[in-house]
């Protein structure tokens, strides 16, 4: 995997369900990986970041993990409601990047039905 | 709680026309960053600045410049606007200190080129 993919692009789930969804990113060279929620009208605010293979990082209803191995990276949100509506942009910072370069997947847009 | 403040949420022009777009944090980070985002595509970065006055390219600068007096300021200059560069904008910072700092967005400029 040369570039950062998510999926899938778009889900609609209803309240009270969990879901998760993948972000696969470039194993080689692996430096970090960052999470962040995107609400429509507001500016991407940061979930996680992830740098250890293994890791699990959690915040209230939302989760993480992270496979360096084989290059991916699940999130997880539990009983979902309205509010998680948003998209989920998760973005890979290689070893040889310096501390600017981060490569952002598309996102997945998900939508919660009260 | 950081905070990233763009100029304007949505801008017009027309061809031709200089366009700036600023931007300003008032967490004294090093980093600051100017993306832009197209329908099914990731973010994209356009210009990366680590410190007062220097700037590097980043994956697509063409048509753009930027410039940094202030540690707190980062301007996004369109020398000559086109319609190709109609688009959303954000802008971010970050601390320099290694792979756990993740970036802060503003709200984005929705800028059209008439």
């Amino acid at each position: 995997i040369l570039n950062v993919e998510q999926s899938p692009q778009s889900l609609h789930v209803q309240e009270g369900d969990s879901t998760n969804f993948t972000c696969s990113f470039p194993s080689s060279n692996f430096y970090a990986l960052h999470w962040y929620r995107w609400e429509t009208a507001k500016s991407p605010e940061a979930l996680f970041v992830m740098t250890l293979n293994g890791d699990e990082k959690k915040k209230g209803r939302i989760s993480a993990t992270l496979n360096t191995k084989e290059g991916y990276s699940y999130l997880y949100i539990k009983g979902s409601q309205p509010e998680d509506s948003a998209t989920y942009l998760c973005a890979s910072h290689p070893q040889d990047s310096g501390t600017y370069k981060y490569i952002f997947g598309t996102g997945t847009r998900l939508k919660v039905l009260a | 709680d950081v905070k990233v403040t763009q100029s304007s949420r949505y801008l017009v022009k027309r061809t031709g026309e200089k366009v700036f777009l600023e931007c300003v944090q008032d967490m004294d980070h090093e980093n600051m960053f100017w993306y832009r985002q197209d329908p099914g595509l990731g973010l994209r970065l356009i210009y990366f600045s680590y410190d007062v006055k220097m700037k590097e390219k980043g994956d697509i600068p063409e048509g753009y410049s930027v410039s940094r007096e202030k540690k707190e300021r980062f301007s996004l200059i369109l020398e000559s606007a086109s319609t190709n560069q109609t688009s959303m904008y954000l802008c971010a910072s970050s601390w320099t200190g290694g792979r756990n700092q993740p970036q802060h967005f503003g709200d984005g400029t929705r800028l059209s080129i008439l």
